[in-house]
């Protein structure tokens, strides 16, 4: 079975730094990964795509790596704004499996003015 | 361009009652579909899948049942509520465009079972 860790489970920092946040999986056999975002009572927001054969996926400031080898993918937030405040959940799929996703249970993210 | 619709948006229900929650997807063919459940503080949990009309795999046992009447409708349903089926519930889908099976979700449905 896939297990997906996300760390950490909250984090708050002041506006205008980068962040780094961490997803990890224990299946190493994935088929995707997917970053979303979610606002407090509202539908998930897909970010950024990783397909097993890419190593990272950019859009705006937003950076994902992918490390299947090691089990971790990163999505790092340049310049962070109070705006990207948020729920940020990662989902893998297995080759095995590939219309299946297990979703980490997210990471709080508070940029603080 | 796709949409993906759910309602109803919020649902008050007496412990119960049955439920059905509708999801229907525009702009798309031969979706996967999905059912998820979010507790309160809680990651999320899948439900159900389908790849297609009337096939449906069941992730976890539970009080509630889907079906995929249509290629682009899929129902979440309930015959009696428990307390335990409060949540907000998301919809979402994919297809293989280049392989990607990106995932997109819909607003979700709020369930209080009362």
């Amino acid at each position: 079975k896939q297990e997906v860790t996300q760390i950490p489970a909250a984090l708050s920092v002041p506006e205008g730094e980068n962040l780094v946040l961490n997803c990890s999986f224990t299946d190493s056999a994935i088929y995707n990964l997917q970053w979303f975002r979610q606002d407090p009572g509202k539908g998930l927001t897909s970010l950024l795509l990783i397909q097993s054969s890419q190593r990272e996926q950019t859009s705006g400031r937003l950076n994902a790596s992918l490390d299947k080898s090691s089990g971790r993918s990163t999505l790092y937030i340049a310049a962070s704004q109070p705006g990207d405040s948020a729920t940020y959940l990662c989902a893998v799929s297995r080759v095995n499996n590939f219309n299946k996703f297990y979703f980490g249970s997210g990471t709080k993210l508070n940029v603080k003015p | 361009s796709q949409t993906i619709h759910q309602w109803p948006a919020t649902l008050v229900q007496p412990v119960g009652s049955p439920l059905s929650l509708e999801c229907t997807v525009e702009g798309t063919s031969n979706p996967n579909l999905y059912w998820y459940r979010q507790a309160a503080g809680r990651g999320l949990q899948l439900l159900f899948y389908s790849v297609g009309i009337g096939q449906i795999s069941s992730e976890v046992p539970q009080n509630l049942s889907a079906s995929r009447p249509q290629d682009r409708q899929f129902i979440l349903s309930s015959k009696k509520l428990l307390l335990s089926d409060s949540g907000f519930y998301l919809c979402a889908w994919s297809v293989g465009y280049a392989g990607s099976y990106e995932q997109y979700f819909g607003p979700g449905t709020r369930l209080t079972v009362t």
